[in-house]
C-alpha cells in the first residue's frame, strides 16, 4: 500500500480565514480524492482531485468553497475557505494506487473552527 | 434510499463472542466491495476485500451475494481489540461510497 502524509493533523482557525490541507504519496497514484467526515459521521466525498485539471465535485460542494489542486501524480491540496464553525470536522486524503481498487487514506486533518 | 446501508449499531458484545454485520448496496453495477475499521479519532484502514466466493483472514470472515447486493463480515472469538467502527464500502466506476458504520464494543 502507498504511504500517505498529510498535513497538518490538526489546526485551529478562526471564522472567515482558509486553511490548506496537503496531501503526498510516495508513489504515482491513479486517483486522489478528499472526504469528509463530521463528528458521529461516516465519510463524504467532497471532490476527486484530477492531475493538471479542475477537480470534479459531489452534490454540495463547490469549488469557490473548496479549492483543490493536484498538479502531479503524487501530491494534492485542499483549501477550506471562507471557515465557519460548520467546517469543523476531520477531513481525510484517500488514494487509489495504480491497477487497485481499494482505498487507502491519510491520517486525517482534525480542524476546529472558532 | 442510501447507496450503502449498515446495520445501526451499536453492537456490545462479549469477549469470544461471534458477531455478524450485514450491508447492503443499491447499484447493480458495482464492482469492488471492501470492509474498512475505523478507530476513534483514526483513519479508516482496510480490513478486507469481499469476493463472491467468500474470503477468510483469521478470524474475519467476508461474504458477498451480488444477487442480493448483500455484504457480510463474520468475526469470530471476538477481542477487545476487535472495538472499532467498521464501514462497508462499494466501488462503484472511480467512485468509493461509504456506509454510515457500524460501532462494535467488545467488553471483557
Amino acid at each position: 500500500s502507498a504511504v500517505i502524509s498529510q498535513k497538518p493533523s490538526r489546526d485551529i482557525c478562526q471564522r472567515g480565514t482558509s486553511l490548506t490541507i496537503q496531501c503526498q504519496v510516495d508513489s504515482q497514484v491513479t486517483m486522489m480524492f478528499w472526504y469528509r467526515q463530521q463528528p458521529g459521521q461516516s465519510l463524504t466525498l467532497i471532490a476527486t482531485a484530477n492531475q493538471g485539471s479542475e477537480a470534479t465535485y459531489e452534490s454540495g460542494f463547490v469549488i469557490d468553497k473548496f479549492p483543490i489542486s493536484r498538479p502531479n501524480l503524487t501530491f494534492s491540496t485542499l483549501t477550506v475557505s471562507n471557515l465557519s464553525p460548520e467546517d469543523s470536522s476531520i477531513y481525510l486524503c484517500s488514494v487509489v494506487g495504480q491497477g487497485a481498487t481499494e482505498a487507502f487514506f491519510g491520517q486525517g486533518t482534525r480542524l476546529t473552527v472558532v | 434510499r442510501k447507496e450503502v446501508e449498515q446495520d445501526p449499531g451499536p453492537f456490545n458484545v462479549p469477549e469470544g463472542a461471534t458477531v455478524a454485520f450485514n450491508c447492503t448496496y443499491s447499484n447493480s453495477a458495482s464492482q469492488s466491495f471492501f470492509w474498512y475499521r475505523q478507530d476513534c479519532r483514526k483513519e479508516p484502514k482496510l480490513l478486507m476485500s469481499v469476493y463472491s466466493s467468500g474470503n477468510e483472514d483469521g478470524r474475519f470472515t467476508a461474504q458477498l451475494n451480488r444477487a442480493s447486493q448483500y455484504i457480510s463480515l463474520l468475526i469470530r472469538d471476538s477481542k477487545l481489540s476487535d472495538s472499532a467502527t467498521y464501514l462497508c464500502v462499494v466501488n462503484h466506476g472511480f467512485k468509493t461510497i461509504f456506509g454510515a458504520g457500524t460501532r462494535l464494543f467488545v467488553k471483557a
